[in-house]
């Protein structure tokens, strides 16, 4: 079946510091790739998506690009801020039934 | 932006006891998806639904039941709670055909 993996379960930066979550996937077909982020206390948020391969997503300054290649998706930021803190997700979505596979989540610690 | 409310947010069940977990939106969504979160394990899918009389087994979908009785209602009901049901809950909708979920904030069970 479908997965997702994420490499770095915590990861600690300080302010200003250049974030990368790896996120490597395995599916049939063509899936398009997701990152979501979650606050303490809140469900999951929409981050930005890509449907095909070599599109770049980008919100709030984090990016990622489909690499059909390598089969990843990594997040990267070039400046985090402590207000980055937070838990982010990798995900892959079905075309046909819309359900999405999540990785395990990587928990994001800035340091001010 | 869609709007997912989840009902209880907390809610604590004695073992062998019945427990229904709501959910509703106010987008008029077609999709809706029920998630566990589990530390360790990300978000995995327990079951979703393509409209109202519909529901579809996820990936974990033993030892709960969904029921759809309206495009805005989805919830889940764990006919005999178990230690091992203790999670945090998620309920999503999907917007268009573009696999975006949109969640909730969640309901904390805990069952003794």
């Amino acid at each position: 079946g479908d997965s997702v993996t994420q490499t770095e379960g915590q990861v600690a930066l300080s302010e200003e510091d250049f974030l990368t979550i790896h996120c490597n996937y395995s599916a049939s077909g063509y899936p398009a790739l997701f990152w979501y982020v979650q606050y303490p206390g809140e469900g999951p948020q929409f981050l930005f998506r890509a449907s095909r391969d070599k599109e770049k997503g980008s919100s709030r300054g984090f990016e990622a690009t489909y690499d059909k290649g390598t089969t990843s998706f990594h997040l990267r930021k070039a400046s985090v801020q402590e207000s980055d803190s937070a838990v982010y997700y990798c995900a892959l979505g079905d075309p046909n039934t819309g359900k999405l596979t999540f990785g395990d989540g990587t928990v994001l610690t800035v340091k001010p | 932006e869609a709007a997912v409310t989840q009902s209880p947010r907390n809610k604590v069940a004695v073992t062998g006891g019945k427990v229904t977990l709501s959910c509703n939106q106010t987008n008029n969504h077609n999709n809706m998806y029920w998630y566990r979160q589990d530390t360790g394990h990300g978000l995995r899918l327990i079951h979703y639904s393509y409209g109202a009389g519909s529901t579809e087994k996820g990936d974990i979908p033993d030892g709960y039941k969904a029921s759809r009785p309206s495009q805005e209602n989805f919830s889940l009901i764990l006919e005999l709670a178990t230690p091992s049901q203790t999670s945090v809950y998620f309920c999503a909708s999907r917007l268009g055909s573009q696999n975006t979920l949109y969640f909730g904030a969640g309901t904390r069970l805990s069952v003794l």
